[in-house]
C-alpha cells in the first residue's frame, strides 16, 4: 500500500525550540517536496529536493532546515529562526520534475507554538 | 510571473446544484494545470490535471478543460454532494522551475 506519511500529526512546541517533522515515502518518487499553509491561503514551497543529497530552497526557506540522506525520506527542521511557525505542513513527492509529474501529499502536520 | 487566480469563497450551494469554481492563470510559456481538493483536516488529493491545451481532466463527477485562449481552467460538476464540501486548489506547473504555483483556494459548501 504506497503513499506518503507524516508523523506527527500535531504537534505543539515551546518558543525558541527546534522541531523535526517527519516525511516518508514508499512510491520510489525521487523529488520530494515541503509546503507551508496558513488558514485560508494556498500553499507555499519551503524546501524541495530533486534527488538524494540534493535540496533547494523555495520561496519562504528562512528559518527551516531539511536534510535527503535516504531517498524515502525528507524530514524537516523547524528552528528557532523561525518566526511564526505555527502553521499546517504538507510534505509531497513526485516520479521526477516534468511538468506530466504528479505531486501526492501527506496528510498534513499541524505545528502550534505555545 | 506566473501565477493563478482563484474565485474567492466560500462558494455555498445546494444539493444537486451545478458547480463552477473559475481559474485562470498567467504563465509564460506551456503549463499543466491541476485542480486539488483538501477536505478538513486532510492533506490535498489530485483531483484531475490536463497537460496540454485542450485537454479535459476529469474525476469522480468534475471536469476541467485546459482553454488556451482564455487562460483558464475552470471546474466544474453536473450535480454536487454534500460530501464534495471542501477546498479546492488550482495550480500551474511549468517545466522551466518544475515548481507548482498555487492558487489560493476556494472552499464550497454544500448544504443538503
Amino acid at each position: 500500500d504506497g503513499g506518503i506519511t507524516q508523523s506527527p500529526k500535531y504537534l505543539f512546541r515551546k518558543e525558541g525550540q527546534n522541531v523535526t517533522l517527519s516525511c516518508e515515502q514508499n512510491l520510489n518518487h525521487d523529488a520530494m517536496y515541503w509546503y507551508r499553509q496558513d488558514p485560508g491561503q494556498g500553499l507555499r514551497l519551503i524546501y524541495y529536493s530533486q534527488i538524494v543529497n540534493d535540496f533547494q530552497k523555495g520561496d519562504i526557506a528562512e528559518g527551516y532546515s531539511v536534510s535527503r540522506e535516504k531517498k524515502e525520506s525528507f524530514p524537516l527542521t523547524v528552528t528557532s529562526a523561525q518566526k511564526n511557525p505555527t502553521a499546517f505542513y504538507l510534505c509531497a513527492s513526485s516520479m521526477g520534475q516534468r511538468t506530466t509529474d504528479t505531486q501526492y501529499f501527506g496528510p498534513g502536520t499541524r505545528l502550534t507554538v505555545l | 510571473g506566473n501565477s493563478v487566480t482563484q474565485m474567492e469563497g466560500p462558494v455555498t450551494l445546494s444539493e444537486e446544484a451545478f458547480l463552477t469554481i473559475n481559474c485562470t492563470y498567467t504563465a509564460t510559456g506551456y503549463p499543466s494545470l491541476f485542480w486539488y481538493v483538501q477536505y478538513p483536516g486532510e492533506g490535498l488529493q489530485l483531483l484531475l490535471k490536463a497537460t496540454k491545451a485542450d485537454d479535459k481532466g476529469s474525476n469522480k463527477g468534475f471536469e476541467a478543460t485546459y482553454r488556451k485562449e482564455t487562460t483558464s481552467f475552470h471546474l466544474e460538476k453536473g450535480s454536487v454532494q454534500v460530501s464534495d464540501s471542501a477546498v479546492y486548489f488550482c495550480a500551474l506547473l511549468m517545466d522551466s522551475n518544475y515548481q507548482l504555483i498555487w492558487g489560493a483556494g476556494t472552499k464550497l459548501i454544500i448544504k443538503p
